[in-house]
């Protein structure tokens, strides 16, 4: 099984400023990673499958990158409706699909 | 549009079984894999298995294999989760999705609104 470790746990940031979320595979899932946005009481989103392909409708300002076994999600010009947990998950090695635990972003 | 849609809350008592369902629409429900992703309160996400419409085939992840069923019926495009004997600890929202394309290796786009289950002892 693959195992995802996202960091840092929490992230707090300005609005207009850039946050930078990581995630890690402790085997390489080549370019099947994904990134997923929760908002409290909502479900999940897709917003980056791919590892950089952005979802349809996902703004510029997210930004995916990484490939094997370390990913990053940039987000820029940070706005308060950003606020929420990140996972990232890999879908290469299953089963199972496995997510990270989560990275919640608070804009200050 | 694709959508899915789950089955309202439920409130049960311990060693109780339960189905929840997930029944789609806009598309083509026997060729997607339909998969049933477990969130407990304040945790992340964990994918607990999944299931092909079209023959039956599901898979499993070990955590959830043995405690749940998975199974789908085509006829009706509807998905399920069931549990013969509820713990405390299946207390969590069920969310049910869908990959992107009809294949396996692919990223989930598509999401049910959840399904809360509570399970007192």
């Amino acid at each position: 099984e693959t195992v995802m470790t996202q960091s840092p746990g929490t992230l707090s940031v300005s609005p207009g400023d850039t946050a930078t979320l990581s995630c890690r595979a402790s085997q390489s899932v080549r370019s099947l990673l994904a990134w997923y946005q929760q908002k409290p009481g909502q479900a999940p989103r897709l917003l980056i499958y791919g590892a950089s392909s952005r979802a349809t409708g996902i703004p510029a300002r997210f930004v995916g990158s990484g490939s094997e076994t370390e990913f990053t999600l940039t987000i820029t010009s940070l706005q308060s409706e950003d606020s929420a947990v990140y996972y990232c998950q890999q879908y290469y090695d299953w089963p199972p699909y496995t997510f990270g635990q989560g990275t919640k972003l608070e804009i200050k | 549009e694709a959508q899915l849609l789950q089955s309202r809350a439920e409130v049960k008592k311990a060693g109780e079984s339960l189905r929840i369902f997930c029944e789609a629409s806009g598309f083509s429900f026997s060729t997607y894999w339909i998969s049933w992703v477990r969130q407990m309160p304040g945790k992340g996400l964990e994918w607990m298995g999944s299931i092909f419409p079209g023959d039956s085939d599901t898979r499993y992840s070990p955590s959830f294999e043995g405690h749940v069923i998975i199974s789908a019926d085509k006829s009706v495009n509807t998905a399920y989760l069931q549990w013969s004997s509820l713990e405390p600890s299946d207390t969590a929202i069920y969310y049910c999705v869908r990959p992107s394309r009809p294949s396996l290796r692919v990223a989930f786009d598509v999401w049910g609104q959840g399904t809360v289950v509570t399970v007192s002892s």
